[in-house]
């Protein structure tokens, strides 16, 4: 099965500073990959994802490069604020089609604990 | 409750019960996933069900239960088998779309239920 693994466990930067959170994939089938933010207390919330067709993906100040050769894909987070402090998880699944349907269980990464000094 | 209600929120329970988990959805998501979330080990799956009346084991299977009667709820039974059940135990769903369109694969999480066994 897959196995993603997620680096660094913690990370702690000063605010504007930028972050980067580094993920590598085992199977080579995986070609979907999201990465989800948890604020302290509260549920998971997808804040980007990338499909193994594009190499790079930009939302604001977040962004996530893949590379598939390698099977690693990264966050970055630019010009940090203090409400950026969270648990950040990568993942990964493939996506197939059979009859026009949709698979997909994610694999999770450890996590990372973001903190954002003001 | 962003479409998924999962109860209770805190639960303890002696060694040797049996205690089941509630997860409910209005979102009329096909597919509901459990997953259990430990300190530094990330997100991990113990079961998912795709459709009513089937389901399949995760990763950490091993002393857990599940049924999927109707397509709304999703209880996990956390049995006495379950060595160390003491977690924070997370309820997900997905919406089982076509193809591999945005949106196909994104995770909607409940808000949680934390078992601490005495």
């Amino acid at each position: 099965g897959e196995n993603v693994e997620q680096h660094p466990s913690t990370l702690s930067v000063q605010e504007g500073d930028s972050a980067v959170i580094k993920c590598t994939y085992s199977d080579s089938a995986s070609n979907y990959f999201p990465w989800y933010k948890q604020e302290l207390g509260k549920r998971p919330q997808l804040i980007i994802d990338i499909r193994s067709n594009v190499g790079e993906k930009k939302d604001q100040r977040i962004a996530v490069t893949l590379n598939k050769t390698a099977k690693h894909f990264s966050l970055h987070i630019t010009e940090t604020q203090p409400e950026d402090s969270a648990v950040y998880f990568c993942a990964a699944s493939s996506l197939r089609g059979a009859g026009g349907t949709s698979y997909g269980k994610l694999t999770f990464g450890q996590g990372t604990i973001l903190t954002v000094h003001p | 409750d962003g479409g998924i209600t999962q109860s209770p929120k805190y639960l303890f329970r002696k060694e040797g019960q049996n205690v089941t988990l509630s997860c409910e959805q209005n979102l009329n998501h096909d597919a509901m996933y459990w997953y259990r979330q430990d300190p530094g080990q990330g997100l991990r799956l113990i079961y998912y069900s795709q459709i009513v009346n089937d389901f399949q084991k995760g990763d950490i299977a091993e002393g857990y239960s599940v049924s999927r009667e109707k397509k709304e709820s999703f209880p996990l039974t956390v049995t006495s088998a379950q060595k160390n059940p003491t977690a924070f135990y997370l309820c997900a769903s997905r919406n089982y779309a076509t193809g591999t369109g945005s949106g196909a694969n994104v995770l909607t999480f409940g808000a949680g239920s934390r078992l601490t066994v005495l």
